[in-house]
């Protein structure tokens, strides 16, 4: 599986957009990008996943570039609840192949 | 609801002791796993199972077993083998090995005094 980086930590005010990048420049054209999170004490929580078009669903947007070499996570409204470790994980769906969970991001929405 | 349970949330033990920890699922999932988790650090795969009857080991099972009988249950034992158990464990399941996302338990704290 392609590895991904994150940045260690991220601010982001109350009601403002978070944008948490993921940059996966050996991705495979099979590999799709998924999303994490998990808040302290609990288990990880899927937000969403895409293999190269945009994605939206009720929690977040995913944007991947053109050439999949990277991604940014949205979260339009940060509220406070959103205070958590973003991961980045991009997989393939062929038997055998593991969801890895790295380091992540640890992102802070602050009042 | 449909979802993961683990239990116990938290557990302490004395050096030496098996503990088993528990998971069960009602999605009808076929792909159950299980990690470790150290305090500031990501997830780390300890076995996996694709189906009833079978499982595999992850990147480090050693002093770890599982055993998977029924395909709502899938319980960790962590053997007195294991150097430093102390952690936060998470029970994780998904419709099948290949695909699909993963839902995940509330996790297991074992503390070993």
């Amino acid at each position: 599986d392609a590895k991904t980086t994150q940045p260690p930590s991220m601010d982001c005010a109350e009601g403002r957009a978070a944008n948490l990048p993921c940059n996966h420049s050996t991705i495979s054209g099979n590999e799709y990008v998924y999303w994490y999170r998990q808040i302290h004490s609990q288990g990880p929580q899927y937000i969403i996943h895409g293999l190269k078009n945009n994605e939206t669903n009720e929690m977040a947007s995913l944007i991947i570039t053109e050439d999949r070499k990277s991604s940014t996570l949205i979260l339009p409204h940060a509220t406070l609840r959103d205070t958590a470790v973003y991961y980045c994980i991009v997989r393939s769906n062929n038997a055998g192949n593991m969801l890895t969970f790295g380091g992540g991001t640890r992102l802070m929405v602050k009042p | 609801d449909g979802g993961i349970t683990q239990s116990p949330k938290y557990l302490f033990r004395k050096e030496g002791q098996n503990v088993t920890l528990s998971c069960e699922q009602n999605l009808n999932h076929d792909a159950m796993y299980w990690y470790r988790q150290d305090p500031g650090q990501g997830l780390r795969l300890i076995y996996y199972s694709q189906i009833v009857n079978d499982f595999q080991k992850g990147d480090i099972a050693e002093g770890y077993s599982v055993s998977r009988e029924k395909k709502e249950s899938f319980p960790l034992t962590v053997t007195s083998a294991q150097k430093n158990p102390t952690a936060f464990y998470l029970c994780a399941s998904r419709r099948d090995h290949s695909a699909g996302e993963l839902f995940f338990g509330e996790g297991s704290r074992l503390t070993v005094l």
